[in-house]
């Protein structure tokens, strides 16, 4: 079963700062924190994953807090090829079979 | 860039027929996945391979199988197709042979209707 809690939908506007929060409250010292993505009609993509310390890559920033209950994804200029449904899941155990996907937030850019 | 193919985009067919499936991945991926996604739900993972001729249940196996007889191709199948099989299907490939941080890389799905 899901252990995060998001938004189910967000709206944003066009090339302004897209923050995306995720609560994973029962998260155990070493499962690590993952952002996926999925367009329409396409399969999910891998954005960014971190386990402690804040991570940024080419397509976002994770920001998590420091009791590790909690994330935030930051698409820091959001366009309108950023509308998707986002998934924050955390991984539990080792494997990729230990990673369950939510329903996530649907995050609307909008014009 | 890693690619992962799903053979059909739509597919439609009759209860009770057998429905394959097939996923070619081409960046020689170790693990495959086999996943379902319904509106509400998520992704459900079905099966999952961490090397050639091996398999694994994941969370909701019962009506499904699989086949891996090389490292590059992951076949679902259904052996008798039925009205609550229809759902997209998406296939997954990641690198890691199971450390953490992992990183899965899907193809665009298989929408199969059973009717």
């Amino acid at each position: 079963d899901a252990k995060t809690t998001q938004p189910p939908s967000m709206d944003c506007a066009e090339g302004r700062a897209a923050n995306l929060p995720c609560n994973h409250s029962t998260i155990s010292g070493n499962e690590y924190v993952y952002w996926y993505r999925q367009i329409h009609s396409q399969g999910p993509q891998y954005i960014i994953h971190g386990l402690k310390n804040n991570e940024t890559n080419e397509m976002a920033s994770l920001i998590i807090t420091e009791d590790r209950k909690s994330s935030t994804l930051i698409l820091p200029h959001a366009t309108l090829r950023d509308t998707a449904v986002y998934y924050c899941i955390e991984g539990r155990g080792f494997g990729a079979n230990n990673l369950f996907f939510g329903t996530g937030t649907r995050l609307t850019v909008i014009p | 860039d890693v690619k992962v193919t799903q053979s059909s985009r739509y597919l439609v067919k009759r209860t009770g027929e057998k429905v394959f499936l097939e996923c070619v991945q081409d960046m020689d991926h170790e693990n495959m996945f086999w996943y379902r996604q319904d509106p509400g739900l998520g992704l459900r993972l079905i099966y999952f391979s961490y090397d050639v001729k091996m398999k694994e249940k994941g969370d909701i196996p019962e009506g499904y199988s699989v086949s891996r007889e090389k490292k590059e191709r992951f076949s679902l199948i259904l052996e008798s197709a039925s009205t609550n099989q229809t759902s997209m299907y998406l296939c997954a490939s990641s690198p890691l042979p199971g450390g953490q941080g992992e990183k899965l890389f899907f193809g665009s799905g298989t929408q199969l209707s059973v009717l």
